[in-house]
Protein backbone atom coordinates (compact mmCIF):
# COMPACT_ATOMS: atom_id res chain seq x y z
CA UNK A 1 0.00 0.00 0.00
CA UNK A 2 0.96 3.42 -0.62
CA UNK A 3 2.77 5.79 2.32
CA UNK A 4 2.40 9.59 2.47
CA UNK A 5 4.46 11.38 4.40
CA UNK A 6 4.71 14.88 5.67
CA UNK A 7 7.69 15.66 7.76
CA UNK A 8 7.07 19.05 8.57
CA UNK A 9 4.11 19.29 11.49
CA UNK A 10 3.76 22.87 11.79
CA UNK A 11 5.61 26.19 10.11
CA UNK A 12 5.67 29.99 10.18
CA UNK A 13 6.08 32.32 7.54
CA UNK A 14 6.55 36.21 7.37
CA UNK A 15 4.04 37.53 5.09
CA UNK A 16 4.87 38.42 1.37
CA UNK A 17 7.95 35.80 2.40
CA UNK A 18 8.79 32.30 0.22
CA UNK A 19 7.68 28.89 2.49
CA UNK A 20 8.14 25.20 1.19
CA UNK A 21 6.33 22.07 2.42
CA UNK A 22 7.65 19.01 2.16
CA UNK A 23 6.12 15.49 0.79
CA UNK A 24 7.42 12.05 0.20
CA UNK A 25 5.72 9.29 -0.63
CA UNK A 26 6.30 5.34 -1.60
CA UNK A 27 4.49 3.34 -4.25
CA UNK A 28 4.66 0.75 -6.46
CA UNK A 29 2.40 2.32 -9.27
CA UNK A 30 3.55 3.71 -12.10
CA UNK A 31 0.03 5.57 -12.85
CA UNK A 32 -1.00 8.32 -9.91
CA UNK A 33 -1.61 11.85 -9.29
CA UNK A 34 -0.54 13.80 -6.42
CA UNK A 35 -2.04 16.93 -4.98
CA UNK A 36 -1.93 19.89 -2.38
CA UNK A 37 -5.21 20.19 -0.15
CA UNK A 38 -5.81 22.92 2.01
CA UNK A 39 -7.85 22.76 5.19
CA UNK A 40 -9.01 25.96 7.14
CA UNK A 41 -10.47 25.99 10.16
CA UNK A 42 -13.99 25.02 8.44
CA UNK A 43 -12.76 21.97 7.65
CA UNK A 44 -13.61 22.44 3.87
CA UNK A 45 -10.70 20.66 1.87
CA UNK A 46 -9.59 23.06 -0.93
CA UNK A 47 -7.29 21.66 -3.78
CA UNK A 48 -4.02 24.09 -4.06
CA UNK A 49 -2.21 21.98 -7.02
CA UNK A 50 -1.90 18.54 -8.90
CA UNK A 51 0.77 16.94 -10.52
CA UNK A 52 0.18 14.24 -13.03
CA UNK A 53 3.40 11.30 -12.65
CA UNK A 54 3.72 10.95 -16.29
CA UNK A 55 4.39 14.45 -16.31
CA UNK A 56 7.82 15.92 -16.21
CA UNK A 57 7.38 19.36 -15.66
CA UNK A 58 6.30 20.47 -12.20
CA UNK A 59 2.69 22.49 -12.07
CA UNK A 60 1.97 26.16 -11.12
CA UNK A 61 -1.00 27.75 -9.83
CA UNK A 62 -0.57 31.36 -9.27
CA UNK A 63 1.45 32.05 -6.22
CA UNK A 64 1.92 28.14 -5.74
CA UNK A 65 4.26 25.86 -7.14
CA UNK A 66 5.47 22.00 -6.95
CA UNK A 67 8.96 20.39 -6.91
CA UNK A 68 7.95 17.00 -8.10
CA UNK A 69 11.32 14.52 -7.96
CA UNK A 70 9.52 11.00 -9.07
CA UNK A 71 12.65 8.86 -8.52
CA UNK A 72 13.29 10.16 -5.03
CA UNK A 73 9.39 10.44 -4.75
CA UNK A 74 9.36 13.31 -3.26
CA UNK A 75 6.32 16.45 -3.83
CA UNK A 76 7.15 19.47 -1.84
CA UNK A 77 5.13 22.77 -2.09
CA UNK A 78 6.26 25.96 -2.72
CA UNK A 79 4.42 28.81 -1.72
CA UNK A 80 5.44 32.85 -2.35
CA UNK A 81 4.74 35.71 -1.45
CA UNK A 82 2.87 34.23 1.45
CA UNK A 83 -0.30 36.21 2.60
CA UNK A 84 -2.28 35.72 5.84
CA UNK A 85 -4.99 33.52 3.83
CA UNK A 86 -2.45 30.96 3.75
CA UNK A 87 -3.01 30.24 6.83
CA UNK A 88 -4.47 26.43 7.29
CA UNK A 89 -3.58 22.86 7.46
CA UNK A 90 -1.90 21.44 4.29
CA UNK A 91 -2.04 18.01 3.20
CA UNK A 92 -0.50 16.01 0.38
CA UNK A 93 -2.43 13.26 -1.16
CA UNK A 94 -1.73 10.26 -3.50
CA UNK A 95 -4.42 9.11 -5.58
CA UNK A 96 -3.31 5.69 -7.30
CA UNK A 97 -5.76 2.74 -6.85
CA UNK A 98 -6.86 4.79 -3.58
CA UNK A 99 -6.44 7.98 -1.99
CA UNK A 100 -4.14 9.04 0.76
CA UNK A 101 -3.54 11.41 3.20
CA UNK A 102 -0.34 12.68 4.82
CA UNK A 103 -0.09 13.95 8.40
CA UNK A 104 -0.63 17.44 7.66
CA UNK A 105 1.37 20.88 8.03
CA UNK A 106 -0.12 23.35 9.81
CA UNK A 107 1.60 26.61 8.23
CA UNK A 108 1.24 29.86 9.76
CA UNK A 109 1.48 33.33 7.85
CA UNK A 110 2.77 36.16 10.33
CA UNK A 111 2.08 39.97 9.41
CA UNK B 1 -24.33 20.57 -8.91
CA UNK B 2 -24.57 19.37 -5.13
CA UNK B 3 -21.17 17.97 -5.51
CA UNK B 4 -20.83 15.45 -2.41
CA UNK B 5 -23.49 15.67 0.17
CA UNK B 6 -22.45 14.28 3.61
CA UNK B 7 -25.99 13.74 6.21
CA UNK B 8 -26.00 14.62 8.94
CA UNK B 9 -23.62 17.24 9.95
CA UNK B 10 -23.32 16.29 13.73
CA UNK B 11 -24.27 13.42 15.57
CA UNK B 12 -23.84 12.22 19.20
CA UNK B 13 -24.10 8.46 19.66
CA UNK B 14 -24.02 6.35 23.19
CA UNK B 15 -21.96 3.65 23.48
CA UNK B 16 -22.85 0.87 21.88
CA UNK B 17 -25.67 2.24 19.83
CA UNK B 18 -25.62 1.69 15.67
CA UNK B 19 -25.48 4.38 12.64
CA UNK B 20 -25.26 5.23 9.20
CA UNK B 21 -23.63 8.12 7.62
CA UNK B 22 -25.19 9.23 4.06
CA UNK B 23 -23.14 9.94 0.90
CA UNK B 24 -24.26 11.02 -2.10
CA UNK B 25 -22.76 12.13 -5.04
CA UNK B 26 -23.97 13.66 -8.00
CA UNK B 27 -20.79 13.97 -10.63
CA UNK B 28 -21.17 9.92 -11.83
CA UNK B 29 -17.70 9.66 -10.11
CA UNK B 30 -16.75 6.30 -9.95
CA UNK B 31 -14.51 6.32 -6.96
CA UNK B 32 -15.60 6.92 -3.49
CA UNK B 33 -14.22 7.48 -0.20
CA UNK B 34 -13.96 7.48 2.99
CA UNK B 35 -11.90 8.81 5.77
CA UNK B 36 -11.83 9.86 9.72
CA UNK B 37 -9.92 12.80 10.78
CA UNK B 38 -8.96 13.27 14.49
CA UNK B 39 -8.10 16.07 15.85
CA UNK B 40 -4.69 18.21 14.52
CA UNK B 41 -4.41 14.65 12.15
CA UNK B 42 -4.67 13.83 8.69
CA UNK B 43 -6.97 12.30 6.84
CA UNK B 44 -7.66 8.20 7.85
CA UNK B 45 -8.85 5.97 4.90
CA UNK B 46 -11.08 3.89 6.15
CA UNK B 47 -13.18 2.48 3.25
CA UNK B 48 -13.11 2.78 -0.98
CA UNK B 49 -15.06 1.84 -3.38
CA UNK B 50 -14.06 1.97 -7.20
CA UNK B 51 -17.84 1.62 -8.62
CA UNK B 52 -21.28 0.11 -7.88
CA UNK B 53 -21.15 -3.46 -5.88
CA UNK B 54 -17.08 -3.12 -5.92
CA UNK B 55 -15.64 -1.90 -1.72
CA UNK B 56 -12.53 -2.45 -0.67
CA UNK B 57 -10.54 -1.83 3.43
CA UNK B 58 -8.25 1.09 3.52
CA UNK B 59 -6.12 1.85 6.64
CA UNK B 60 -8.18 1.80 9.77
CA UNK B 61 -11.27 -0.40 8.61
CA UNK B 62 -12.51 -2.03 11.86
CA UNK B 63 -15.76 -1.08 12.95
CA UNK B 64 -17.09 0.11 9.97
CA UNK B 65 -18.77 -1.31 7.28
CA UNK B 66 -19.92 -0.23 3.86
CA UNK B 67 -21.72 -0.94 0.45
CA UNK B 68 -22.33 0.75 -2.94
CA UNK B 69 -25.71 -0.47 -4.33
CA UNK B 70 -25.40 2.65 -6.74
CA UNK B 71 -22.82 4.99 -8.44
CA UNK B 72 -24.52 7.94 -6.51
CA UNK B 73 -24.47 6.46 -2.72
CA UNK B 74 -21.83 5.03 -0.49
CA UNK B 75 -22.96 4.66 3.25
CA UNK B 76 -20.97 3.92 5.95
CA UNK B 77 -22.04 2.12 8.82
CA UNK B 78 -21.07 2.15 12.10
CA UNK B 79 -22.17 -0.87 14.24
CA UNK B 80 -21.36 -0.69 18.37
CA UNK B 81 -20.10 2.80 18.22
CA UNK B 82 -17.43 3.19 20.67
CA UNK B 83 -15.58 6.06 21.79
CA UNK B 84 -12.53 5.64 19.75
CA UNK B 85 -14.90 6.23 17.15
CA UNK B 86 -15.69 9.74 18.08
CA UNK B 87 -13.75 12.08 14.85
CA UNK B 88 -15.00 14.33 11.89
CA UNK B 89 -15.66 11.61 9.04
CA UNK B 90 -15.61 12.91 5.42
CA UNK B 91 -16.71 11.28 2.23
CA UNK B 92 -15.04 12.24 -1.37
CA UNK B 93 -15.34 10.97 -4.88
CA UNK B 94 -13.32 11.06 -7.89
CA UNK B 95 -13.69 10.19 -11.39
CA UNK B 96 -11.49 7.03 -12.17
CA UNK B 97 -10.79 7.99 -16.41
CA UNK B 98 -9.34 11.17 -15.18
CA UNK B 99 -8.69 11.87 -11.54
CA UNK B 100 -8.14 15.41 -11.81
CA UNK B 101 -9.57 16.17 -8.60
CA UNK B 102 -11.24 14.55 -5.11
CA UNK B 103 -14.64 16.38 -4.44
CA UNK B 104 -15.65 16.83 -0.77
CA UNK B 105 -18.25 15.94 1.97
CA UNK B 106 -18.58 19.15 4.18
CA UNK B 107 -17.72 16.35 7.11
CA UNK B 108 -19.77 14.49 9.82
CA UNK B 109 -18.80 15.50 13.76
CA UNK B 110 -19.77 12.01 15.18
CA UNK B 111 -19.13 12.27 19.20
CA UNK B 112 -19.24 8.88 21.06
CA UNK B 113 -20.30 9.47 24.76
Amino acid sequence: AQTVTQSQPEMSVQEAETVTLSCTYDTSENNYYLFWYKQPPSRQMILVIRQEAYKQQNATENRFSVNFQKAAKSFSLKISDSQLGDTAMYFCAFIGHDMRFGAGTRLTVKP
Amino acid sequence: NAGVTQTPKFRILKIGQSMTLQCTQDMNHNYMYWYRQDPGMGLKLIYYSVGAGITDKGEVPNGYNVSRSTTEDFPLRLELAAPSQTSVYFCASTNLDTRIEAFFGQGTRLTVV
